[in-house]
């Protein structure tokens, strides 16, 4: 049990194009929904907390307008790129969390973002 | 939330016991301790939680001692595949909504 997927696993686009990214609790609700992005041989920096039907709360300087995220219900949350560019590339990493599991975090397998 | 440092990379040989402290001198009274593990390309695995003393499972044991402001995870007779990075941190599910922060996490080489 307790298994996030995201999708795609890798996608490629050209800069100044937007991409989304999904994240799914596939046999959980999740309440909560965080995102992640790492970058080549560092660790994972929180970029927002996304509760479901509500607004995101994004960590100091990450830029709102940016990275969209919606989490629209309790088992889905969307990270947009919008007007990608090529610092943007990155391993995204959504977690999910349900309060009724003593609220452990279960991590998704991550998106390779890479923007030409 | 309370910072955690850790040694930045670790080497050992297969079937040898490791053993990676993380030291976190802010812990406080409702913060837990956890270690996740990532492989390459991979989102961060739970490994084991603990508030104090000792806990056990099927992978792995931590230690904590009384004063909390350390922890230590013990990998019994590791092989190749827990090459990994492991990240130590300490948070209360309960407040910050569930954040977690990760530190910089220790490199474990596992050499044959």
């Amino acid at each position: 049990g307790a298994v996030v997927s995201q999708h795609p696993s890798w996608v490629i686009c050209k800069s100044g194009t937007s991409v989304k990214i999904e994240c799914r609790s596939l046999d959980f609700q999740a309440t909560t929904m965080f995102w992640y992005r790492q970058f080549p041989k560092q660790s994972l920096m929180l970029m927002a907390t996304s509760n479901e039907g509500s607004k995101a709360t994004y960590e100091q300087g990450v830029e709102k307008d940016k990275f969209l995220i919606n989490h629209a219900s309790l088992t889905l949350s969307t990270l947009t790129v919008t007007s990608a560019h090529p610092e943007d590339s990155s391993f995204y990493i959504c977690s999910a969390r349900d309060i009724r599991l003593a609220g452990e975090q279960f991590f998704g397998p991550g998106t390779r973002l890479t923007v030409l | 939330l309370a910072k955690t440092t850790q040694p930045i990379s670790m080497d050992s040989y297969e079937g040898q016991e490791v053993n990676i402290t993380c030291s976190h001198n802010n812990i406080a009274t409702n913060d837990y301790i956890t270690w996740y593990q990532q492989f390459p390309s991979q989102g961060p695995r739970f490994i084991i939680q603990g508030y104090k003393t000792k806990v056990t499972n099927e992978v792995a044991s931590l230690f904590i001692p009384a004063d909390r402001k350390s922890s230590t995870l013990s990998l019994p007779r590791v092989s190749l595949s827990d090459t990994a990075v492991y990240y130590c941190l300490v948070g209360d599910s309960g407040n910050q909504g569930g954040k977690l922060i990760f530190g910089q996490g220790t490199e474990l080489s596992v050499k044959p």
